[in-house]
Formats: C-alpha cells, structure tokens, sequence
C-alpha cells in the first residue's frame, strides 16, 4: 500500500492558462474523490467517482472544471482558463465502498497546491 | 443539508494539560463519524471513527464518542505532548461523501 499520490506537489500558473492534476489512489479502492481546500478552511468536496462513473459533482465546480477517471484507476481534474480565486489546495482521497451507506474512512494523498498568478 | 460545526481556534495549551475540542453536526439519516488531523506540512490523516450511536472511536490517546443525543463527536486527550500540535478537522460521511468542519487549530507549548 504506497498510499494516495498527487502529482504535481505544487503548481504556479498565470490566469487564463490550463492546469491539469493526476491523481493515483490506493489500487483496491472503488472510490476517489477530489476536495479543495483554502487557507483555514476545511476541505470542500468537488467530485467523486465510483470505479470509473462520476457520481456526483459539488456546485462549486464551475464548467471549467473537469475531472475524469477513464479505466476507474486513476483521476485527472482539470481546470480551463484559470482565475485568482482558484488558488488553493486540490486533495484527492480514495476509499473502498460496496454500499449506498458505507462507513470506510477516506485515505487523502498531500495535494496539489495551485497558485494563480 | 448534512453539516459539521466546530469550536474556533487556535486552542493553546501547555504540555500535558487536558484537550476537548467541540465538534457538532447536522445530518439526515445516521452518519459515520472522523476526526482527521493535518500535521505542519503533511496530508490528512484519519486520526478516528465511530459508526453508530454510543461507539468510541479511540487513537494515540485521543478519544471521541458519537452522541445522538446531543448531535456530538468532541475530541478529547488526557495529556497533550508538543507533537499533538496540528489542525484537526471533524467530519460525517452520510451517503458517499465526507463533509467536513472549518479545523481547530491546536497550540502545545513546553
């Protein structure tokens, strides 16, 4: 188990650029989800995947958002035309899940931290 | 909808003094419950769970009991170590997603 890992650690960018973050969870998990997190804030769910159908998308990802998971391995967000306000920190978890209900912790990789500039 | 409230930091305390960090929140149905902590310049870690009423979640000395009654989950530790100094985030997954609090700051000095 080698855990969740985000790649790039740390991401600089002009505004109006694209940016794209990989993420590779844990290799038996079914779920992964992605998370941003601001300076003194708790982490804000974007998205989330079961194997490789996105389930559920937060309002607070815009249409310039794009995630996807294509063999249900791992996960690529994408952000088009980016702004100041999507500086941050972009956390990606897995878990494993067999029920609508499931009480299984989510295992977090160290994030990407994005800076707009 | 589900949310989570937590007691505003930073908490400051002396080395082996006692720590309760107030955590709350509102769901539908019966949530699991996490405390995560977040250590200077490292990722989440899942410090603790309860998944029903009345369990105890326990870890490291840090212990949290999922309480219906008064829709609670507090962190508390009995003697806290200068290594203890972290952020800690209290959180409730109800059908798939984890829902988290603002963090609670903790402070150990010597």
């Amino acid at each position: 188990d080698t855990g969740v890992s985000q790649n790039p650690r740390h991401k600089i960018t002009k505004r109006g650029q694209n940016v794209t973050f990989r993420c590779d969870p844990i290799s038996e998990h079914n779920r992964l989800y992605w998370y941003r997190q601001t300076l003194g804030q708790g982490p804000e769910f974007l998205t989330y995947f079961q194997n490789e159908a996105q389930l559920e998308k937060s309002r607070l990802l815009s249409d310039r958002f794009s995630a996807e998971r294509p063999k249900g391995s791992f996960s690529t967000l994408e952000i088009q035309r980016t702004e100041q306000g999507d500086s941050a920190m972009y956390l990606c978890a897995s878990s494993f899940g067999e029920q609508t209900r499931s009480s299984s912790p989510l295992h977090f990789g160290n994030g990407t931290r994005l800076t707009v500039t | 909808g589900n949310s989570v409230t937590q007691m505003e930091g930073p908490v400051t305390l002396s080395e082996e003094a006692f720590l309760t960090i107030n955590c709350t929140y509102t769901a539908t149905g019966y949530p699991s419950l996490f405390w995560y902590v977040q250590y200077p310049g490292e990722g989440l870690q899942l410090l603790l769970k309860a998944t029903k009423a009345d369990d105890k979640g326990s870890n490291k000395g840090f212990e949290a009991t999922y309480r219906k009654e008064t829709t609670s989950f507090h962190l508390e530790k009995g003697s806290v170590q200068v290594s203890d100094s972290a952020v800690y985030f209290c959180a409730l997954k109800g059908a798939d997603k984890l829902i988290f609090g603002t963090g609670t700051r903790l402070q150990v000095f010597p």
